[in-house]
C-alpha cells in the first residue's frame, strides 16, 4: 500500500515531558512536511525536508526538532512539551515544488495535561 | 493577518444542491492554488489544483481562478452527504519549496 503513515495515532503526556512522532511515506516522494493543526482547525506548516535536507523552517519554538534519516522518513521530536503544543500533527509528502499535490497522513493527536 | 481568507465559514446545502466556496488571497506572489478536503479524523486530501485564469472542471467539482482579483472559488454540483467535510483553500508561490499557506476552511454540511 502506498501512502503516508504516522505513529502513534494519539499521545497523552504531561507538561515537561519529551515526545517523538514518526512518519513514513511509501509514495516515492522526495519532499516531506510537518504541519500543526490546532483546535480551530488552522493548518500551519512547521518544517519541510527535501532529500533529507531541511528546506522550510518556520518560526516554531526551539523545543521542536525534526529528524530525517532518508527521504522516506521524517520524525518530529518535542522536548519539554507545553499545554499549547496540544494539537494534531500532520505529516505530508510530495515531489519537490509548488505544483505538486501534497499527500497527508492521518495525523497524531497530542494532548498535553 | 491571514494571507488566504475563506468564506463562508460554514455552509449547509440540501443533497443534490450546489455548494459554492470562496477564497481570496492578499499576496500577489501566490501563483498556485489548491482545494483540499478533510473529513473528520482524517488528514486533508487534495481535490484539485488551479494555476491559470478561468475554470477547471473535474467531475462534480469546478474551480475558478481570477488572478487579477486573487479570487478562487470551488463549486460542487449535485452535492452528496459524503461531501460533508472541512474544505481548505491553499496557495503557494511560483517555484518555491512547496510551502502551502492554508485558509481557515469552510465547513460544508450536506443535508440528506
Amino acid at each position: 500500500e502506498t501512502a503516508v503513515f504516522q505513529t502513534p495515532n494519539y499521545h497523552v503526556t504531561q507538561v515537561g515531558n519529551e515526545v517523538s512522532f514518526n512518519c513514513k511515506q511509501t509514495l516515492g516522494h522526495d519532499t516531506m512536511y510537518w504541519y500543526k493543526q490546532d483546535s480551530k482547525k488552522l493548518l500551519k506548516i512547521m518544517f519541510s525536508y527535501n532529500n533529507k535536507q531541511l528546506i522550510v523552517n518556520e518560526t516554531v519554538p526551539r523545543r521542536f526538532s525534526p529528524q530525517s534519516s532518508d527521504k522516506a522518513h521524517l520524525n518530529l521530536r518535542i522536548k519539554s512539551v507545553e499545554p499549547e503544543d496540544s494539537a494534531v500533527y500532520l505529516c505530508a509528502s510530495s515531489y519537490w515544488g509548488g505544483v505538486y499535490e501534497q499527500y497527508f497522513g492521518p495525523g497524531t493527536r497530542l494532548t498535553v495535561l | 493577518q491571514q494571507k488566504v481568507q475563506q468564506s463562508p465559514e460554514s455552509l449547509s446545502v440540501p443533497e443534490g444542491g450546489m455548494a459554492s466556496l470562496n477564497c481570496t488571497s492578499s499576496d500577489r506572489n501566490f501563483q498556485y492554488f489548491w482545494w483540499y478536503r478533510q473529513h473528520s479524523g482524517e488528514g486533508p486530501k487534495a481535490l484539485m489544483s488551479i494555476f491559470s485564469d478561468g475554470d477547471k472542471k473535474e467531475g462534480r467539482f469546478t474551480a475558478h481562478l481570477n488572478k487579477a482579483s486573487l479570487h478562487v472559488s470551488l463549486h460542487i454540483r449535485d452535492s452528496q452527504p459524503s461531501d460533508s467535510a472541512l474544505y481548505f483553500c491553499a496557495a503557494s508561490v511560483t517555484g518555491n519549496t512547496g510551502k502551502l499557506i492554508f485558509g481557515l476552511g469552510t465547513t460544508l454540511q450536506v443535508q440528506p
